[in-house]
């Protein structure tokens, strides 16, 4: 069965600092993968996604990805975080049943 | 669009009892998804529907659970009995069908708190 890892519960850091938030993906067949954003008491919203291409994607508010065949990664990075970019970010990737699997999850906790 | 609309946004009920979740996708959207989110279980799969119609129930837990989409604006996700295990949060998402990439843009309603005392 196809799992999406998410090494980090939990990531503190400081406002203004660098963060990675870690993922692992298992398909070993076309992939599309997915970065979800939930901030407190809504629902999940879509960050950005690998489809094909760059293996570097980017979000508007300056988030990045990197899909990393030979590692199985997609880690999600930010050089400059803010403490609006406290939220819980799931990890996803398409499955046998063409619907997504979710990792699960990691809070960001921005420290000001 | 107003989004994915779920009401109620919060539902408190005593075990055995039946709720009912309500759900209106963006419309011209084909998929309509039902997640249940715990701490323990994470985000589940519950059921999909593709143009009204049920395309995979498997993470449906019990026969208690439910799912109907009578038209293209409408689902509804029932528990009878409800018991407390059943307390989470029950998300509705839908996306666009057509290219079969968009459904993966799957865009969530705010999601409906349910407590089974």
């Amino acid at each position: 069965a196809q799992s999406v890892t998410q090494l980090d519960s939990q990531v503190p850091v400081f406002e203004e600092a660098p963060v990675e938030l870690r993922c692992n993906y298992s398909s070993s067949v076309s992939v599309y993968l997915f970065w979800y954003v939930q901030y407190p008491n809504q629902g999940l919203q879509l960050l950005l996604k690998y489809l094909s291409g760059s293996t570097l994607v980017k979000s508007i508010n300056g988030f990045e990805a990197e899909f990393n065949k030979s590692q199985t990664s997609f880690h999600l990075r930010k050089p400059s975080v803010h403490i609006s970019d406290t939220a819980d970010y799931f990890c996803a990737e398409n499955n046998a049943g063409n619907m997504l699997t979710f990792g699960g999850g990691t809070r960001l906790m921005v420290k000001p | 669009d107003a989004g994915v609309i779920q009401s109620p946004r919060h539902e408190v009920t005593e075990m055995g009892q039946e709720v009912t979740l309500r759900c209106k996708p963006i419309s011209g959207h084909d998929y309509l998804f039902w997640y249940r989110q715990t701490m323990m279980r994470g985000l589940e799969l519950l059921i999909y529907f593709n143009n009204n119609v049920p395309i995979d129930d498997s993470g449906m837990p019990e026969d208690r659970f439910s799912a109907k989409m009578p038209n293209a604006s409408f689902s509804t996700l029932k528990i009878q009995p409800s018991e407390p295990r059943d307390s989470a949060v029950y998300f509705c998402a839908s996306s666009l069908g057509g290219d079969y990439l968009f459904r993966y843009e799957q865009y969530f309603g705010p999601g409906t708190r349910l407590t089974v005392t």
